[in-house]
């Protein structure tokens, strides 16, 4: 079963203040992805990766970016943080085939 | 791009009976249709994938119908118990093979005595 972890689990930050989200798969899968869940829209699409060094832009890119540093590790920054980017952000990985995997979920809270 | 619409949005459900769960979609190149559940506090685990046109796989208390045709997946609980309370969601991989799912709004299960 493939692995995808994400840290922290849990945040609490400040309106403005500057927030790294954490995931790293062990799986080699060449895609990663980070999305967010908010109660009324589903999931939706922030950023996602196909490889080191790439980046591409989801639905809903506005106030994020994010960076693919390796194979493995994929961040989500959230700069300047505002109360409307609170919520639980899910990490995700595949390889070339159909089948995604997600990480446990992150709960941001901007108070 | 994809669009996905799910309904119900909630479903409330007595204990041995079943619900279904609608999910259409509008890209006719999509190809891979996935069930997820969540439950409180958890992250998404897989119920099931469908690849074929016309396709009816079942698993454990539940059974997904895809209709290519029509552009519409199902999840048919049957026997609903009480850990089959959770949100669903159904996803889409649409045309765009890079940008991975698209996911319906979820439909929250409540699982009643």
């Amino acid at each position: 079963e493939a692995a995808v972890t994400q840290s922290p689990r849990n945040k609490v930050t400040v309106t403005g203040g500057n927030v790294t989200l954490s995931c790293r798969q062990t799986n080699s899968h060449n895609y990663m992805y980070w999305y967010r869940q908010d109660t009324g829209h589903g999931l939706r699409l922030i950023h996602y990766s196909y490889g080191a060094g790439n980046l591409q832009i989801g639905d809903v890119p506005d106030g994020y970016k994010a960076t693919r540093t390796t194979q493995e590790d994929f961040f989500l920054l959230l700069e300047l943080a505002s109360p409307s980017q609170t919520s639980l952000y899910f990490c995700a990985s595949r390889m070339a085939g159909p089948e995604v995997f997600f990480g446990k979920g992150t709960r941001l809270t901007v108070v | 791009g994809e669009q996905v619409e799910q309904r119900p949005p909630h479903l409330s459900v007595r204990e041995g009976d079943s619900a279904v769960i609608i999910c259409t979609y509008t890209d006719p190149n999509s190809y891979y249709f996935f069930w997820y559940k969540q439950e409180p506090g958890a992250g998404l685990q897989l119920l099931m994938k469908v690849f074929s046109s016309t396709e009816i796989n079942e698993g454990q208390g539940f059974t997904v119908l895809l209709n290519k045709k029509d552009k519409q997946l199902s999840l048919n609980l049957t026997a609903a118990h009480p850990g089959d309370s959770a949100v669903y969601f159904c996803a889409v991989r649409g045309g765009n093979y890079a940008q991975g799912l698209t996911f319906g709004l979820g439909t929250r299960v409540s699982v009643f005595p």
